[in-house]
């Protein structure tokens, strides 16, 4: 079982900021959280991940909180092309674990 | 070029049959995946192999078998198809120990149909 709460839906505006939170209170301290999404009928892509420290690339920043309970992953500016689902897994160090996929949350970014 | 390729995209037969699935990686990766996404859209892993050799087997028939016949190919057979295993499978792979994280990448899906 997924061991993150994402919500069900969300709604961004075009060009606006895109927040999407995730709780993953019974994490472990050597646990990662990463971000994957889904754009319709595609295999997930990576986002992002993080261990403690926030982070940032050149799709998304990741918050996470000082506890490690939760965090969010945060699209600058939105595009019509971010709409997908976004799904937050928490995952043990190593680069052969895998990655157990909840729900997610589903972007739809609006014109 | 693309990274993960499965074939076929599509794939339509009837119960009973026994099918194929290839997937290839081209990014040089030791370990690649096979995951299952159901029409309720739960993405689960099935296996996961290590330079060839079997390291994930999550709780799926045995009708499923796959292999490997080197680190840049994973194939998944499947015997016997179901209607239950009308689904898209999804193809992925990724490199032990790259800074001890997992970022896998993903191949497009084959779309199964069992009729």
């Amino acid at each position: 079982d997924a061991k993150t709460t994402q919500p069900t839906s969300m709604d961004c505006a075009e060009g606006r900021a895109a927040n999407l939170p995730c709780n993953h209170s019974t994490i472990s301290g050597n646990e990662y959280v990463y971000w994957y999404r889904q754009i319709h009928s595609q295999g997930p892509q990576y986002i992002i991940h993080g261990l403690k420290n926030n982070e940032t690339n050149e799709m998304a920043s990741l918050i996470i909180t000082e506890d490690r309970k939760s965090s969010t992953l945060i699209l600058p500016h939105a595009t019509l092309r971010d709409t997908a689902v976004y799904y937050c897994i928490v995952s043990p160090q190593g680069g052969s674990e895998k990655l157990v996929f909840g729900k997610g949350t589903k972007l739809t970014v609006n014109p | 070029d693309t990274a993960v390729s499965q074939t076929p995209k599509y794939l339509v037969t009837q119960m009973g049959n026994d099918k194929s699935i290839k997937c290839e990686q081209n990014l040089g990766h030791d370990t690649m995946y096979w995951y299952k996404q159901d029409s309720k859209k739960f993405l689960k892993i099935m296996f996961s192999y290590n330079n060839k050799e079997l390291i994930i087997n999550e709780t799926v028939p045995n009708r499923f078998s796959p292999k490997s016949p080197d680190k840049a190919h994973l194939n998944l057979h499947i015997n016997s198809l179901e209607l239950g295993d009308s689904a898209v499978y999804f193809c992925a792979s990724s490199q032990v120990f790259r800074e001890y994280y997992n970022e896998q990448f993903f191949g497009p899906g084959t779309r199964l149909t069992v009729l």
